[in-house]
C-alpha cells in the first residue's frame, strides 16, 4: 500500500524555468493538500483541494498553481521558479469518509531554485 | 485568527530527563489538536490527538482550554525521541486542513 506518493523526491531549477509536482494517493481520500516547509517556519499550506473538482488557496499560495486532477492525483505547478521557492514541498491526503483530521503525508520533494 | 505557536525551535536533553515541548493556539470554536512528529529520513506523521486521550510511546497532551495549550509531555526521553515535532490545529469547514506550528526540534543525547 504506497499512500501518498510524490514525485520527482529531488529537483533543482535556474531562475524563471517551470515544474510540476506531482502526487498520488490511493486510499480514496476525498481531500488532498500541498505544503512547503521551511526552517523556523513549520509547514505552510499552499493550496488545498478539499473534493475532486474543487482547489482552494492557503496561506501562501502566490508563485504557484494546482490542478485536481481527479480524485488520486493533485499537482502543484511553478510556472517562474525563484530563490524564494526554494523548499521542501510536502503532498497530504485526508478523509475517506467523514474527517478525522488525521493527515497522510508523502515522502517530500526537496526543491532548490538557483 | 486561527494559529499555533511553538515558542521552542530545539529543545535538548539527556536521556531520561522529562520533556515538555509547548504548544499554544487561538482558535475561536472548540479545538481539537494534534501532534505530528517526523523523525530523520522519514514522513511527517500523526503521533497522537488530544480527542484520544491516549498515550503514545510514552508520550501524553492534554488540552487546556483556559491556556490555550496543548503541551507535549513524556516523563522519560529516549535517544529515539529525537525528531521534529509538530502541533497542529484541524479546520474542518476548510477542507480539514490543518494549521502548524513553526515546529519544535527535540535532541535526546546519551
Amino acid at each position: 500500500n504506497a499512500g501518498v506518493t510524490q514525485t520527482p523526491k529531488f529537483q533543482v531549477l535556474k531562475t524563471g524555468q517551470s515544474m510540476t509536482l506531482q502526487c498520488a494517493q490511493d486510499m480514496n481520500h476525498n481531500s488532498m493538500y500541498w505544503y512547503r516547509q521551511d526552517p523556523g517556519m513549520g509547514l505552510r499550506l499552499i493550496y488545498y483541494s478539499a473534493s475532486e473538482g474543487t482547489t482552494d488557496k492557503g496561506e501562501v499560495p502566490n508563485g504557484y498553481n494546482v490542478s485536481r486532477l481527479n480524485k488520486r492525483e493533485f499537482s502543484l505547478r511553478l510556472e517562474s521558479a525563484a530563490p524564494s521557492q526554494t523548499s521542501v514541498y510536502f503532498c497530504a491526503s485526508s478523509g475517506q469518509t467523514g474527517n478525522t483530521g488525521e493527515l497522510f503525508f508523502g515522502e517530500g520533494s526537496r526543491l532548490t531554485v538557483l | 485568527a486561527q494559529r499555533v505557536t511553538q515558542p521552542e525551535k530545539l529543545l535538548s536533553v539527556f536521556k531520561g530527563a522529562p520533556v515538555e515541548l509547548k504548544c499554544n493556539y487561538s482558535y475561536s470554536g472548540s479545538p481539537e489538536l494534534f501532534w505530528y512528529v517526523q523523525y530523520s529520513r522519514q514522513r511527517l506523521q500523526l503521533l497522537l490527538r488530544h480527542i484520544s486521550r491516549e498515550s503514545i510511546k510514552g508520550f501524553t497532551a492534554d488540552l487546556n482550554k483556559g491556556e490555550t495549550s496543548f503541551h507535549l509531555k513524556k516523563p522519560f526521553a529516549q535517544e529515539e525521541d529525537s525528531a521534529m515535532y509538530y502541533c497542529a490545529l484541524p479546520i474542518y469547514n476548510q477542507g480539514g486542513k490543518l494549521i502548524f506550528g513553526q515546529g519544535t526540534e527535540l535532541s535526546v543525547k546519551p
